[in-house]
């Protein structure tokens, strides 16, 4: 069964440093998602991806962070200077079309040192 | 004023008792979409049932059954029979329309639910 996959499974930096966490989404999926999850809370919106821009992002989605996707299967979130408060979980998703059921991979864990 | 309200934290049932999830949502969309995702223990966000604003229809799959009433916003989740396996949290959500269209999941805070045996 198709799936979402996320590399890597837990990334570990210092503040202020550059990460990328990477995410191949499901290949016939047309909306990619970025979602995260700090320790015990809720799951919260980053940001949505349609025909190559930006669809919808939310107020956590400032400068710092960036979403491309540079070839024809990877979906890449930048996040430019790490600080404290981004450690989280950071879930993709993609979905076939929008409304439609978003399916998630397993997570990448950041911890910001 | 939260979008999606789990007011249930955490629910402690032993194996082989039903129990029930509750979701209450707002929205001034006539068109909406309503979802259930489980995170067992090792974390994943397994997508259980969507349902869309004009099917107010019950649905059952198994030991589970969902139950959305437009009149108090609500689409509550009853598990039958729970299990061990069952424990987990599980996350109500809301998608409505938005600047790009249907593209947010709006979660609630979860449900934390302990099944022993």
């Amino acid at each position: 069964e198709p799936e979402v996959t996320q590399t890597p499974s837990h990334q570990v930096t210092q503040m202020g440093q550059e990460v990328i966490l990477r995410c191949v989404p499901i290949s016939n999926h047309l909306y990619f998602y970025w979602y995260r999850q700090i320790l015990g809370q809720k799951v919260e919106f980053l940001v949505s991806f349609y025909n190559n821009e930006i669809s919808e992002k939310s107020e956590i989605f400032d400068d710092q962070f960036s979403v491309e996707r540079p070839d024809g299967s990877n979906f890449t979130l930048k996040i430019r200077s790490t600080k404290l408060e981004d450690s989280a979980m950071y879930f993709c998703a993609s979905s076939e079309l929008q409304g439609k059921e978003q399916f998630f991979g397993p997570g990448t864990r950041l911890t910001v040192l | 004023a939260q979008k999606v309200t789990q007011a249930q934290t955490e629910i402690s049932v032993v194996e082989k008792e039903d129990v029930t999830l509750d979701c209450v949502y707002e929205t001034r969309d006539t068109t909406y979409y309503l979802f259930w995702y489980k995170q067992p223990p090792s974390g994943e966000l397994v997508f259980l049932i969507r349902r869309n604003s004009f099917d107010e229809q019950n649905e059952i799959s198994g030991r589970y059954s969902w139950n959305f009433q437009k009149s108090t916003s609500s689409f509550n989740f009853t598990i039958t029979a729970s299990q061990v396996v069952d424990s987990a949290v599980y996350f109500c959500a809301l998608s409505e329309m938005g600047s790009g269209g249907y593209n947010k999941l709006i979660f609630g805070a979860g449900t934390r639910l302990a099944v022993h045996p």
